[in-house]
């Protein structure tokens, strides 16, 4: 059975510190791993990772992808209030996304 | 640019009634899917469609129906709404598959009473 398994569930840490969140997937057929950031409503798109070791990066945002040992990890650094949100990471299979449960960080002042 | 529009937003209804939660999108995307979102289990897939004319079933289609008659409608059909089908409800499109960025819309909330 496909799954996609997200950790911590949730974290809470002050603004400024460094966060990891992790992501490993054991799907069929895989193509590649995609992050999003969801707040109240509609999740937004933050990296598509089809490549292993290969980091994308936006800001302070950054994602990289191990395909060996099939997982990705989402760091932020420099924390701000604004980041806290839902981060959801979905593996695309067999041109579906099965998705994780996703993590809930929240950004203390 | 409107990008994905669904409606309703919030929307209560008794068992047993059916209702359409509409989705509309100005992209030209080809692909579009129905979701929901239950706490603690991330987003599931429900439908989803690589073109006019062309659905298919995804991981919990039972309960829902689609259609899609033109690139930018996909409508999904509740047939007779159970208090299981409480949830959020995103419609998603994205240029070419779900392996690019997707859209999504802002989501309806459904509670089924």
């Amino acid at each position: 059975e496909d799954k996609v398994v997200q950790s911590p569930l949730s974290l809470v840490v002050h603004e400024g510190d460094t966060v990891t969140l992790n992501c490993s997937y054991e799907v069929t057929n895989f193509r590649s791993l995609l992050w999003y950031k969801q707040e109240k409503k509609a999740p937004t798109f933050l990296f598509m990772l089809t490549s292993s070791g290969i980091e994308k990066k936006s800001g302070r945002l950054s994602s990289i992808l191990d395909k060996k040992e099939l997982f990705s990890i989402l760091n932020i650094t420099a924390t701000q209030t604004g980041d806290s949100a839902v981060y959801l990471c979905a593996a695309d299979s067999n041109y579906q996304l099965i998705w994780g449960a996703g993590t809930k960080l929240i950004i203390k002042p | 640019n409107a990008g994905v529009t669904q409606t309703p937003k919030f929307q209560v209804l008794k068992t047993g009634q059916s209702m359409t939660l509409q989705c509309a999108q100005d992209m030209n995307h080809e692909y579009m899917s129905w979701y929901r979102q239950d706490p603690g289990m991330g987003l599931r897939l429900i439908h989803y469609s690589v073109g006019a004319g062309i659905t298919d079933q995804g991981e919990v289609p039972n309960g829902y129906n689609v259609s899609r008659s033109t690139t930018e409608d996909f409508p999904l059909r509740l047939l007779s709404a159970a208090p299981s089908q409480t949830s959020v409800y995103f419609c998603a499109s994205t240029k070419q598959g779900m392996n690019t960025e997707a859209f999504f819309g802002q989501g309806t909330r459904l509670t089924v009473v």
